[in-house]
């Protein structure tokens, strides 16, 4: 069974850079035609989709986050990452990353437990 | 961007009622509409995925349904450990976006 786990920084200092990793087990990030999404909520309110990376390689970012997002993937350790520059404490949300495993069309039936980030100096 | 608008925000049900959830895209999505379950301080979990197709394990009092740009959750008979925000979510096109919510309160 597909498990996702986040990890990273608690705690990052405004104008510094967001970094988190989500650790896939029981499946590969290199295999089928999968794409691994980051998703973020803030605190008491909904969620915003960041971007995913597909097993191609190639990304797609929400526009509004773009010029500071970066996803990569590294498929000797089967993990993806999320890098978000610049930080404010807008920023600040439960991170999690997500992905479909058991299903053909575009929905997120997996999902990690989430980190919480917050940006304070 | 699409944006999606879910109706009402917030509702209070008793425990059998029938419920029904709302969710307006802001222009054909053809069927890529998605529908999500959160209970506090856990991550979402996928309940509905293409406006009508229920995710395998999911009870089958949850439905959904869809009439042009609209979208609908229904509850049939609401259990306890059905009380959370549901959240419908369009995958047609990028960004994907999420509607902003609604959360099932117990009256």
């Amino acid at each position: 069974q597909v498990q996702l786990q986040e990890s990273g920084p608690g705690l990052v200092k405004p104008s510094q850079t967001l970094s988190l990793t989500c650790t896939v087990s029981g499946g590969s990030i290199s295999t089928g035609s999968y794409s691994w999404s980051w998703i973020r909520q803030p605190a008491g309110k909904g969620l915003e989709w960041i971007g995913r990376i597909y097993t191609s390689g190639s990304t797609n970012y929400n526009p509004s986050l773009k010029s500071r997002v970066t996803i990569s993937a590294d498929t000797s350790k089967n993990q993806f990452s999320l890098r978000l520059s610049s930080v404010t404490a807008a920023d600040t949300a439960v991170y999690y990353c997500a992905s479909r495993i058991t299903i053909f069309e575009d929905a997120f039936d997996i999902w990690g437990q989430g980190t919480m980030v917050t940006v304070s100096s | 961007d699409i944006q999606m608008t879910q109706s009402p925000s917030s509702l209070s049900a008793s425990v059998g009622d029938r419920v029904t959830i709302t969710c307006r895209a802001s222009q054909s999505i053809s069927s890529y509409l998605n529908w999500y379950q959160q209970k506090p301080g856990k991550a979402p979990k996928l309940l509905i995925y293409a406006a009508s197709s229920l995710l395998s394990g999911v009870p089958s009092r949850f439905s959904g349904s869809a009439s042009g740009t609209d979208f609908t959750l229904t509850i049939s008979s609401l259990q306890p450990e059905d009380f959370a925000t549901y959240y419908c979510q369009q995958s047609y096109s990028s960004p994907l976006t999420f509607g902003g919510g609604t959360k099932v309160e117990i009256k």
